[in-house]
């Protein structure tokens, strides 16, 4: 099983700041099945990058993602106010899904 | 468009079944292109994969929680089922339905999810 830690688990910024979170996998994770998300209070996760690097529908272009092998990246270039929340990373590999244990990223 | 309904007991008491149901709307479960899975939430916790089924029926189950879980598919009345089996308060959690993509785009990631049903386990 492929475990995925992300860090920081809590990122303190401020609105127009760039924020840059990671997710590691214990073992190498294909590119095109590695995603992110996005969940705030009370409400069902969101999709916002998939294949590592594609926008899902409607997400807005300040969200990028990045990496490959063990090693992807989120980045929101500038953060607006409906950005801070919790984000997750997930990998599909050999049948089974994994989450990371978020990243909460605060004002 | 296409929904995702969760329905079920909202309290279960321990070493009982958890059973819930989700309900698709919108479209037909019986999409070869995609699975449709499970995830639950403990309270201020993490995500949790739980399992997935395809509408012929195929699953895959998190190894962790194989034991005690059961995913089934009824494509008459576009639905699929989760059944946890002697549950105990670790099993507290929101539980969500979402559909994942396995031809296409967004390839093995959750794009549409249930808004989520919190079920408590207590006696």
């Amino acid at each position: 099983e492929i475990v995925l830690t992300q860090s920081p688990g809590t990122l303190s910024l401020s609105p127009g700041e760039r924020a840059t979170l990671s997710c590691r996998a214990s073992q190498s994770v294909s590119s095109s099945y590695l995603a992110w998300y996005q969940q705030k209070p009370g409400q069902a996760p969101r999709l916002l990058i998939y294949g590592a690097s594609s926008r899902a529908t409607g997400i807005p272009d300040r969200f990028s993602g990045s990496g490959s092998g063990t090693d992807f990246t989120l980045t929101i270039s500038r953060l607006e106010p409906e950005d801070f929340a919790v984000y997750y990373c997930q990998q599909y590999g050999s049948s089974l899904i994994t989450f990371g244990g978020g990243t909460k990223v605060e004002i | 468009q296409l929904q995702l309904q969760e329905s079920g007991p909202g309290l279960v008491k321990p070493s009982e079944t958890l059973s819930l149901t989700c309900t698709v709307s919108g479209g037909s479960i019986s999409s070869s292109s995609y699975y449709w899975g499970w995830i639950r939430q403990p309270p201020g916790k993490g995500l949790e994969w739980i399992g997935s089924i395809y509408y012929s029926g195929s699953t895959y189950y998190n190894p962790s929680l194989k034991s005690r879980v059961t995913i089934s598919v009824d494509t008459s009345k576009n639905q699929f089922s989760l059944k946890l089996s002697s549950v105990t308060a670790a099993d507290t959690a929101v539980y969500y339905c979402a559909r994942i993509s396995r031809y296409f785009d967004p390839l093995w990631a959750f794009d549409i999810w249930g808004q989520g049903t919190m079920v408590t386990v207590s006696s």
